[in-house]
């Protein structure tokens, strides 16, 4: 099973530019999240969708938009990529109820 | 606001002997507690998942216990091995914003052989 796919894997920008990263999962969850993982933080929450059609801000959002774009697709774009951006990029999916969440292998962007 | 903490930020050991990674949270009103295990350069993969009503989970090697009530959860390596060494990380799932994870900073475990 895929589970949790992300692309790209690596990715440089330069500072201004925009891109989107991608996320899918083939494990028919309701809700997905995409976090940002930085030395020293540990992860924190960007933005999640607790089901196709909604999204809701994390402890990060600034900078960034998401699109539910289905149930299997939830995705991340950076209009106006800055330095501080740079980071691995995380994302994950759980079913509703009591189920543990799976997470992508991540996206490791820089911004120059 | 929930916070969860792990200690030993860092932890070396010898190959064979048995280990607890310690997280701790603020709040004890969870779902569930997740302990999941990274390496380097990788995603997260789910180790155990612990319910609210339940005190511990076990798989292979490894034993994870939860104590809602003053805050605790334990993971337990049995007999270490250098194919252990990677950080693991505990994530919380609060009643409150009950569609978020709060995660700990992690443990960085190296296994010496």
């Amino acid at each position: 099973n895929a589970g949790v796919t992300q692309t790209p894997k690596f990715q440089v920008l330069k500072t201004g530019q925009s891109m989107t990263l991608q996320c899918a999962q083939d494990m028919n969850h309701n809700s997905m999240y995409w976090y940002r993982q930085d030395p020293g933080m540990g992860l924190r929450l960007i933005y999640y969708s607790a089901s196709e059609g909604t999204t809701d801000k994390g402890e990060v959002p600034n900078g960034y938009n998401v699109s539910r774009l289905n149930k299997r697709e939830f995705s991340l774009r950076l209009e106006s990529a800055a330095p501080s951006q740079t980071s691995v990029y995380f994302c994950a999916s759980r079913d509703q109820g009591e189920g543990g969440a799976f997470f992508g292998q991540g996206t490791r962007l820089t911004v120059v | 606001k929930q916070e969860v903490t792990q200690i030993p930020a860092a932890l070396s050991v010898p190959e064979g002997e048995n280990l607890v990674l310690n997280c701790s949270f603020t709040d004890s009103a969870i779902y569930n507690l997740q302990w999941f295990r990274q390496d380097p350069g990788k995603g997260l993969t789910s180790l155990l998942l612990i319910q609210s009503s339940q005190r511990e989970q076990t798989s292979g090697r490894l034993n994870a216990s939860l104590d809602k009530s003053s805050g605790r959860s334990t993971l337990y390596i049995a007999a270490s091995q250098p194919g252990d060494s990677a950080t693991y990380l505990c994530a919380v799932r609060p009643y409150s914003g009950t569609y978020k994870y709060i995660f700990g900073t992690g443990t960085r475990l190296k296994v010496l052989a």
